[in-house]
């Protein structure tokens, strides 16, 4: 999973309830970014960071705030979970693995929360 | 890449025969394109990327077609295996912006 831990894998909570969710890499890179993954929608981007305290909404960030305090954390915070953040929520990491100047994403391994 | 309905397309494949995956795309400004594979319960995971000056790209027993012309990009898997078994889905990104629009996917599933 190039370096990305994801913390926790498994969440069950209740609705109304605070939700953070970690990703941690090993690696120092600069661009980190949070998806949510649900059927029939394929990955959609919540919020991306592009270096220490630099952060920017994607395209569905309602109800999610993020924070990054350390270059290898980034933190996904649901303020008031809601049954619709039900969902599979993966963190990535971005840099150029080859010499095509291509700049790919790698994924961690996921965290599935459920919001009762 | 362009979104899919709820339902998956399935494409299944006898096991050592090839397989042949596709993703239309919408943006013609597109540098460059990247299939993921991701299993059950797992994260995607790269598979190979080709920027959009070249047609093809080949790596181990995976090669990638695009055709701007139509907007179509493909992923060829040569002699599939159990493993292959996954979902596959293509992205588009920009240079600038680091940013990635992905596609919905297909599930292969290779019988044996």
């Amino acid at each position: 999973d190039a370096g990305i831990t994801q913390s926790p894998r498994h969440k069950v909570t209740e609705t109304g309830t605070p939700v953070t969710l970690r990703c941690h890499q090993t690696e120092n890179h600069r661009y980190m970014y949070w998806y949510r993954q649900d059927p029939g929608h394929g990955l959609r981007l919540i919020h991306y960071s592009y270096g220490v305290k630099d952060t920017d909404k994607g395209e569905v960030s309602d109800g999610y705030s993020v924070s990054r305090s350390k270059t290898e954390d980034f933190l996904l915070t649901l303020e008031s979970a809601t049954s619709s953040q039900t969902s599979v929520y993966f963190c990535a990491i971005s840099y150029p693995l080859g010499t095509s100047g291509i700049n790919e994403q790698f994924f961690g391994p996921g965290t599935r929360l459920t919001v009762l | 890449g362009e979104s899919v309905g709820l339902h998956l397309p399935t494409l299944s494949v006898q096991e050592g025969d090839n397989s042949i995956i596709n993703c239309a795309y919408s943006n013609s400004a597109s540098d460059y394109f990247i299939w993921y594979k991701q299993e059950s319960g797992k994260g995607p995971q790269f598979i190979i990327d080709i920027r959009s000056n070249m047609d093809k790209r080949q790596g181990q027993r995976v090669t990638v077609l695009l055709n701007k012309t139509v907007k179509h990009l493909s992923l060829q898997i040569a002699a599939t295996q159990p493993g292959d078994s996954a979902v596959y889905f293509c992205a588009d990104g920009r240079d600038a912006g680091n940013m990635l629009t992905f596609g919905g996917g297909t599930r292969l599933m290779v019988k044996p």
